[in-house]
């Protein structure tokens, strides 16, 4: 079975800009987190869907959204790029929500100048 | 609000001994998960062991193994025999099982092992 995916692994973008990444979770999890790592705040949660409805959300700014499709990839989106928001993201999926054990992607590092 | 705190930053050990990486977490429900997950060099974030609060008897994971202490809120990953594929950085994280937490993870600031040959 294959493991979860995000895309793209690397991306550059400059301040003011906005991005999307992608997440394809293992095929029948249908809870996919999103997770950004800094190396100044560590491992932070940014949202959490489960089929298609957004059931948890962590203490980041409106700039950041999310949306999960009826396939249960998901995508986040981060408009008004800050310097700040360089940093690894990383997607999590489980199979039965809060239940599961959470299987995470390889990530996209993003870099932003 | 939970915290999860792990205290060594850094830790090392010879190949083939055992070491003892720390965590301990302050929350106020009874119902929880914890887990340790191993991220090497590569970032890929892997799930080393799992812990259900309810369980007395601590995981264990062929060279891994837990020492959780419920009432201590303690949570401490073994590694025997390590290896030098073991050294990565380790976080231990919590989720709790209420229904309306969903899979949200909360971790510690995670303990940098390296693996002396």
């Amino acid at each position: 079975k294959a493991g979860v995916t995000q895309t793209p692994r690397y991306l550059i973008k400059t301040r003011g800009q906005q991005v999307t990444l992608s997440c394809s979770p293992i095929s029948g999890h249908r809870s996919v987190s999103w997770y950004q790592q800094t190396p100044g705040q560590g491992l932070q949660f940014l949202f959490e869907y489960f089929s298609e409805t957004q059931r948890n959300k962590g203490n980041f700014p409106g700039r950041f959204s999310g949306r999960q499709f009826s396939n249960s990839r998901s995508e986040m989106n981060v408009s008004t790029l800050e310097l700040g928001d360089s940093a690894l993201y990383l997607c999590a999926s489980s199979f039965r929500g809060s239940l599961g054990e959470q299987y995470f992607g390889p990530g996209t590092r993003l870099t932003v100048t | 609000a939970q915290t999860v705190t792990q205290s060594q930053p850094e830790m090392s050990v010879q190949e083939a001994e055992t070491v003892t990486l720390s965590c301990t977490y302050d929350t106020s429900e009874s119902d929880y998960y914890l887990f340790w997950y191993k991220q090497p060099p590569s970032r890929q974030m892997i799930l080393v062991i799992r812990q259900e609060a309810y369980k007395q008897q601590n995981a264990t994971e062929n060279r891994f193994s837990v020492n959780f202490q419920k009432a201590a809120k303690s949570f401490s990953l073994k590694i025997s025999d390590s290896q030098l594929g073991d050294a990565a950085m380790y976080f231990c994280a919590y989720r709790s099982a209420k229904e309306t937490s969903g899979s949200r993870l909360t971790f510690g600031e995670g303990t940098q092992l390296t693996v002396n040959p």
